[in-house]
């Protein structure tokens, strides 16, 4: 399985941008990359995902490497309520029914008001 | 309201008891899930139940039984635990496009389970 890295934590203060990397130097051609993230005492939710260009949706955007090896996940203007862990995964469409989708440890966020 | 509803969202349980945890999905979805999390360790994939047929079973002790009656509905019967199966257990959903499997997955909040 392919596998992807990231910081066990990061700080960042509220109203400021959060740039949260993620390694995935074994990316396969058909891995899109994916990104979830768990609030406290809740499950976890999606938030992104991308192939190969940038993505933005309503929550976050996703800037993807030019040779696909990291990832990372933007937060335009973090609240308080962004505080969550945050998981990159790594899935293939063509994988039909062995897609595991395997989550990792994650990055903590924690916002400073 | 995350479309999938878990319960109970609390359960404490002594190691002869048997229980069960529901799960239910109201986003019209056709493949479910259970992971397990316990405190410190990433989430486990537990068991993957594609159009009410079983798909995944993570090696799961057989203490844990899943039952999926039908595309709205999953069960996951507990009997005879042990207290290091005290976790959070989450339930997910999913839309199964058959070769263009890579829809985005939606939890619920969890059971909370302790075995004493």
């Amino acid at each position: 399985d392919a596998k992807t890295t990231q910081p066990n934590s990061m700080e960042s203060n509220e109203e400021e941008p959060v740039h949260l990397p993620c390694n995935h130097s074994t990316i396969s051609g058909t891995d899109y990359i994916h990104w979830y993230r768990q609030l406290p005492s809740q499950g976890p939710e999606y938030v992104i995902h991308g192939l190969t260009s940038n993505v933005n949706n309503r929550m976050a955007s996703l800037a993807i490497a030019e040779d696909r090896k990291s990832s990372t996940l933007i937060l335009h203007r973090a609240t308080l309520r962004d505080a969550a862990v945050y998981y990159c995964i790594l899935r293939d469409p063509t994988m039909f029914r062995d897609d595991k989708i395997i989550f990792g440890k994650g990055t903590r966020l924690h916002i400073l008001p | 309201e995350t479309g999938v509803t878990q319960t109970p969202r609390h359960l404490v349980m002594g190691m002869t008891n048997k229980k069960s945890l529901k799960c239910e999905q109201h986003l019209g979805h056709n493949a479910m899930y259970w992971y397990k999390q316990s405190a410190k360790k990433p989430l486990e994939l537990m068991f993957v139940y594609s159009l009410e047929e079983r798909v995944e079973n993570n090696s799961v002790p057989s203490r844990f039984s899943p039952e999926c009656p039908n595309s709205s509905h999953l069960f996951l019967h507990l009997h005879t635990l042990q207290p290091e199966d005290s976790a959070l257990y989450l339930c997910a959903s999913s839309q199964d496009r058959g070769n263009s499997y890579n829809s985005p997955l939606h939890f619920g909040n969890g059971t909370r389970l302790t075995v004493t």
